[in-house]
């Protein structure tokens, strides 16, 4: 089974400042897709940056750029120059693009991203 | 161009009694998808569709079921609604086009099991 687990709960930042938050996940398919979705107060949620597993290289968005270790099943998003706009929570997710389970997505518990100014 | 709505917003149940959330979406996504938002827990899956007629079960199925008659809808029913069940339910539905995918989220629907 499929599972995407954020360890970090909350994370603070200041302004200006780079923070990274966490994410790991258990599968055992090849073809898979990973993201992360912000979802600011409003409750809406908003693709941040999505990674191909087939991709070594690692995705990038503006300020917001991936760490994808595939071997250790690792997905960190790094947000660089954090802004206060950035305050939201976010949330790390796993589509299964093969196998029993084809187009399962699944999400992390997520982490609640302060940012101070 | 309304992307993914869900019927109702808000709603209060009594324990036992039953309904039915709608999501319909514009975009001819074949992929949808029904979450529930629980403090802590962050977006659990509660069943999903691959495609018209199709449906699968998530991660906490119990208690609920889904159909997919159209495409542009998914319904997801409680039976006998329980406390346990008070929670914020998001509906997505995803582009697929061989290479790119990316899921778009319905604005939630907050339901209270009294």
């Amino acid at each position: 089974a499929q599972t995407v687990t954020q360890s970090q709960p909350e994370m603070s930042v200041q302004e200006a400042e780079t923070v990274t938050l966490s994410c790991t996940y258990d599968t055992s398919e090849s073809d898979y897709y990973l993201f992360w979705y912000k979802q600011p107060p409003s409750r809406q949620m908003i693709l941040v940056i999505r990674q191909e597993a087939y991709k070594q290289q690692n995705a990038t968005e503006n300020r917001f750029s991936v760490n994808f270790q595939k071997a250790a099943k690792s997905f960190s998003l790094k947000i660089s120059d954090s802004q206060l706009g950035d305050a939201a929570m976010y949330f790390c997710a796993y589509l299964n693009a093969g196998g029993t389970s084809y187009g399962k997505l699944t999400f992390g518990q997520g982490t609640i991203l302060t940012v101070h100014p | 161009n309304a992307g993914v709505t869900q019927t109702p917003k808000f709603r209060v149940l009594k324990t036992g009694q039953s309904m039915t959330l709608l999501c319909a979406q514009d975009m001819n996504h074949e992929y949808m998808y029904w979450y529930r938002q629980d403090p802590g827990m962050g977006l659990r899956l509660i069943h999903y569709s691959v495609g018209e007629g199709t449906t699968a079960k998530g991660e906490v199925p119990d208690g609920y079921n889904v159909s997919r008659l159209k495409k542009q809808n998914f319904l997801l029913g409680l039976e006998s609604a329980a406390p346990s069940q008070t929670s914020v339910y998001f509906c997505a539905s995803r582009t697929w086009n061989g290479v790119n995918t990316e899921a778009f989220f319905g604005q939630g629907t907050r339901l209270t099991v009294v």
